[in-house]
């Protein structure tokens, strides 16, 4: 089955620590995202690559960190820096940037203890 | 700048009632997609369609038909005979240049049986 895996479904931080959310996808899509929603409110996006080894800022990136060094896979680093990090984020993949529609994993849900 | 506006936060109806979901949109580009996604309470963003501006028929599937009106920017989805396992949460989506999708704020709907 073709799709996108998010792992882990739920994670709690302590203040202070990263955590980082793992996002692989077997669509053999170019592009992958990632998308913070808080509660009551749509998705905003924290980053995006459109290539391997490439990735942009989204609008709130700050506090966050990602990588690209395979094409199936865009794990998303939350860093101690961020400072409101209790959220669902999800990843995401299209065949093209902006393009055709995006598919979407389902989640991991953040909660800072 | 691209924006999606879905005014209606909630919307209640009842089982077999029709209801429609609002959306509207800014964008510079002359030529762009449109979509809407669904949000079960899982919380995987499942995607419904996708719209070319240059298309701007009625289309419908099943239950579902979405009226685009290119003169009004606007982008409304209608469910007929509305379901229990309808309630969702439904974003609609406008691709922002070659970066990523920006969203609504969504509308919940609950469909009481």
């Amino acid at each position: 089955d073709g799709g996108i895996t998010q792992s882990p479904k739920y994670l709690f931080r302590k203040e202070g620590q990263n955590v980082t959310l793992s996002c692989e996808q077997n669509l053999n899509h170019d592009a992958m995202y990632w998308y913070r929603q808080d509660p009551g409110q749509g998705l905003r996006l924290i980053y995006y690559s459109q290539i391997v080894n490439d990735f942009q800022k989204g609008d709130i990136a700050e506090g966050y960190s990602v990588s690209r060094e395979k094409k199936e896979s865009f794990p998303l680093t939350v860093t101690s820096a961020q400072k409101n990090p209790t959220a669902f984020y999800l990843c995401a993949s299209s065949l093209g940037a902006g393009g055709p529609e995006a598919f979407f994993g389902q989640g991991t849900r953040l909660t800072v203890v | 700048a691209q924006k999606v506006t879905q005014a209606q936060t909630e919307i209640s109806v009842v089982e077999k009632e029709d209801v429609t979901l609002d959306c509207v949109y800014e964008t510079r580009d002359t030529t762009y997609y449109l979509f809407w996604y669904k949000q079960p309470p899982s919380g995987e963003l499942v995607f419904l369609i996708r719209r070319n501006s240059f298309d701007e028929q009625n289309e419908i599937s099943g239950r579902y038909s979405w009226n685009f009106q290119k003169s009004t920017s606007s982008f409304n989805f209608t469910i007929t005979a509305s379901q229990v396992v309808d309630s969702a949460v439904y974003f609609c989506a406008l691709p922002t240049g070659r970066r990523a999708l920006t969203f609504g704020s969504g509308t919940r709907l609950q469909v009481q049986p």
